[in-house]
């Protein structure tokens, strides 16, 4: 069974970088069917897309985090990474990593238990 | 970036009613549109996918029917266990996009 676990930093100060990895067990990341992506949900309230990668490396990223995101991934690792650089208050999220297909079979799952990250001095 | 805009925002209802949520989106997506549940501190689940496909393991009194913009969810008798915060969610395109959620709540 496929599971996905996030891990990294709980708290982060403004104008600093969040790194948050997933780590995939139970199945490969270099599957060709799947990619892999992030999502956030700040306190109470909903889901925001921030981006995705596929197992060769290439990225999709929601263009409202302009360029503060970087994903990345490890294959050897069967890891996947997001950087998001520059926080301030409003990235305090819960951050969760998914995975997702393409098409017509293009959902999240499963989900990981997702982080809190919280943005403070 | 597609709009998705969920309606209600939230519903109170009693156990064993008909509860229908409805997703628009803001330009045509064909059927890609996933459901999900969010229960309080736990991750989201898919229920529906491509509009109208029932993820296995998810009860039959959930249902997805719509194509195009407009969509809806149906549970055809709310079970203690349904009361949670659902969310529509297109795949038509990148960004990926959410509606706001419409929680529901016991009447």
């Amino acid at each position: 069974q496929l599971q996905l676990q996030e891990s990294g930093p709980g708290l982060v100060k403004p104008s600093e970088t969040l790194s948050l990895t997933c780590t995939v067990s139970g199945g490969s990341i270099s599957s060709t069917s799947y990619y892999w992506g992030w999502i956030r949900q700040p306190p109470g309230k909903g889901l925001e897309w921030i981006g995705s990668i596929y197992y060769s490396g290439t990225t999709y990223h929601n263009p409202s985090l302009k360029s503060r995101v970087t994903i990345s991934v490890d294959t050897s690792k069967n890891q996947f990474s997001l950087k998001l650089n520059s926080v301030t208050a409003a990235d305090t999220a819960v951050y969760y990593c998914a995975r997702h297909g393409s098409g017509s079979r293009d959902w999240f799952d499963p989900w990981g238990q997702g982080t809190l990250v919280s943005v403070s001095s | 970036d597609i709009q998705m805009t969920q309606s209600p925002s939230s519903l109170s209802a009693s156990v064993g009613d008909r509860v229908t949520i409805t997703c628009r989106a803001s330009q045509s997506i064909a059927n890609f549109l996933n459901w999900y549940q969010q229960k309080p501190g736990k991750v989201p689940k898919v229920l529906i996918y491509a509009a109208s496909s029932l993820r296995s393991g998810v009860p039959s009194r959930f249902s997805g029917s719509g194509s195009g913009t407009d969509f809806t969810l149906t549970i055809s008798s709310l079970q203690p266990e349904d009361f949670a915060t659902y969310y529509c969610q297109q795949s038509y395109s990148t960004p990926y996009t959410f509606g706001q959620g419409t929680k529901l709540e016991i009447k």
